[in-house]
């Protein structure tokens, strides 16, 4: 069973949508949770970094963490055509260990 | 103010060439950390490096491959007698001083393509 399991899609929605976007993960010794939003060609940029269950807002992104599933989402409100990328879910165990990376979910929006 | 520099954006080479690829980080920066993503798979860590330090490198595989942060200059990722497996692209992140590495910010990359 891989660390991080995230579907690779593609995920293809109109725009205006709400996105959901998931990863589960197998070692509860996961502490901090990201999202990276990659464009195609590009780095990885971070959008969202929380480390405890619940969700966290920012803008038109809200980051969900349930630990006691080990199951985390990336919802996108609002979707806008710009918003296509490949969604990268990553994890690390403490401060100072490395990113563990799910395959990505590339997501197209639709105009 | 740049972000982290990677050059070169491509690289071709020969099976049994050696591959350079370079990092500079962003401004302030002094942790540098390579990335390698193989078509479709995921980011994996390769080696964490400070000025003249590496701290991880568990990710690196054991031969062929090897990596530096000078004191002066860029990161160095060094590949030697490449095959066609190692063709992929290669990010370098950095992150601050006294800085976790929850918080990455990555070059564009350098994908490298081995004929």
């Amino acid at each position: 069973q891989k660390e991080v399991e995230q579907d690779p899609g593609p995920l293809s929605v109109p725009e205006g949508a709400i996105v959901s976007l998931n990863c589960t993960y197998s070692n509860s010794a996961f502490q901090y949770f990201m999202w990276y939003r990659q464009y195609s060609r590009k780095g990885p940029e971070l959008l969202m970094y929380t480390y405890s269950s619940g969700n966290k807002e920012d803008g038109r992104f809200t980051a969900q963490v349930d630990k006691s599933s080990k199951y985390i989402s990336l919802f996108i409100r609002d979707s806008q055509p710009s918003d296509s990328a490949t969604y990268l879910c990553a994890m690390i165990y403490s401060g100072n260990t490395p990113l563990v990376f799910g395959k990505g979910t590339r997501l197209s929006v639709i105009a | 103010n740049a972000g982290v520099m990677q050059n070169p954006r491509h690289l071709v080479r020969r099976r049994g060439q050696e591959a350079r690829l370079r990092c500079s980080p962003m401004k302030g920066h002094s942790h540098v950390y390579w990335y390698r993503q193989l078509p479709e798979e995921g980011l994996k860590f390769m080696v964490y490096l400070q000025k003249e330090n590496i701290i991880d490198e568990s990710g690196m595989p054991k031969e062929r491959f090897s990596a530096e942060f000078p004191k002066e200059g860029p990161s160095i990722l060094r590949i030697q007698q490449v095959v066609r497996g190692d063709s992929a692209a290669y990010f370098c992140a950095s992150s601050p001083p006294a800085s976790s590495n929850e918080k990455l910010f990555f070059g564009s990359g350098t994908q490298l393509s081995v004929l």
